[in-house]
């Protein structure tokens, strides 16, 4: 159980269009989702919480209109990076909270976001 | 600054032996403390979550509490080259959704 997934696993973009991607619950419901970025060697930042039915929180000094989150569903969230420049490559993590479990957060594979 | 501090390693242990990780916090109010292993190249991966004082075992792991000391502890036994990762504390504070993370270390169990 407890299974989350993100499409697509990898992705290679030119700079200035936009990519969207997708996190999905598979087996749970999940009211709250999470954004993470994650630079080579680096540990995970926090990008984003997403609450489904509602605007997402964005940490602090991360863009809301260069991420763009939608959680239209209670099994699926997005993160749309518009305008992508070379600096947005990173590796994009969703992880989602069972609506009906405890806190834990599970993880989904990551995306992969490589702009040239 | 709510912190979660963790030794980055690396931590190197020859296979068989026990493999102890720390992590201390700063904010008394947290709730909740997870493990998670991180592999190279792919995304954290739930191992052990603690709620209260004491020790939880879950197979060839123990996660340990003090909320006194705010420190918690995973202990890997038995330890074998496939745990070979980095580990990552996350502390889940009161009255937020958000896990904070420390920045993991990093194990490496010899052959």
């Amino acid at each position: 159980g407890a299974v989350v997934s993100q499409h697509p696993s990898w992705v290679i973009c030119k700079s200035g269009t936009s990519v969207k991607i997708e996190c999905r619950s598979l087996d749970f419901q999940a009211t709250t989702m999470f954004w993470y970025r994650q630079f080579p060697k680096q540990s995970l930042m926090l990008m984003a919480t997403s609450n489904e039915g509602s605007k997402a929180t964005y940490e602090q000094g991360v863009e809301k209109d260069k991420f763009l989150i939608n959680h239209a569903s209670l099994t699926l969230s997005t993160l749309t990076v518009t305008s992508a420049h070379p600096e947005d490559s990173s590796f994009y993590i969703c992880s989602a909270r069972d609506s009906q479990g405890g806190s834990e957060q599970y993880f989904g594979p990551g995306t992969r976001l490589t702009v040239t | 600054q709510k912190e979660v501090e963790q030794n980055s390693g690396p931590l190197s242990v020859p296979e068989g032996a026990i493999a102890s990780l720390n992590c201390t916090y700063s904010d008394r109010g947290s709730q909740s403390f997870f493990w998670y292993r991180q592999y190279s190249g792919k995304s954290p991966e739930l191992i052990m979550s603690i709620y209260s004082n004491g020790d939880k075992e879950d197979g060839r792991f123990t996660a340990q509490l003090n909320k006194a000391s705010q420190y918690v502890s995973l202990l890997i036994r038995d330890s074998q080259p496939s745990d070979s990762a980095t580990y990552l504390c996350a502390v889940k504070q009161g009255g937020s959704e958000k896990l904070v993370f420390g920045k993991g270390t990093k194990l490496t169990v010899n052959p």
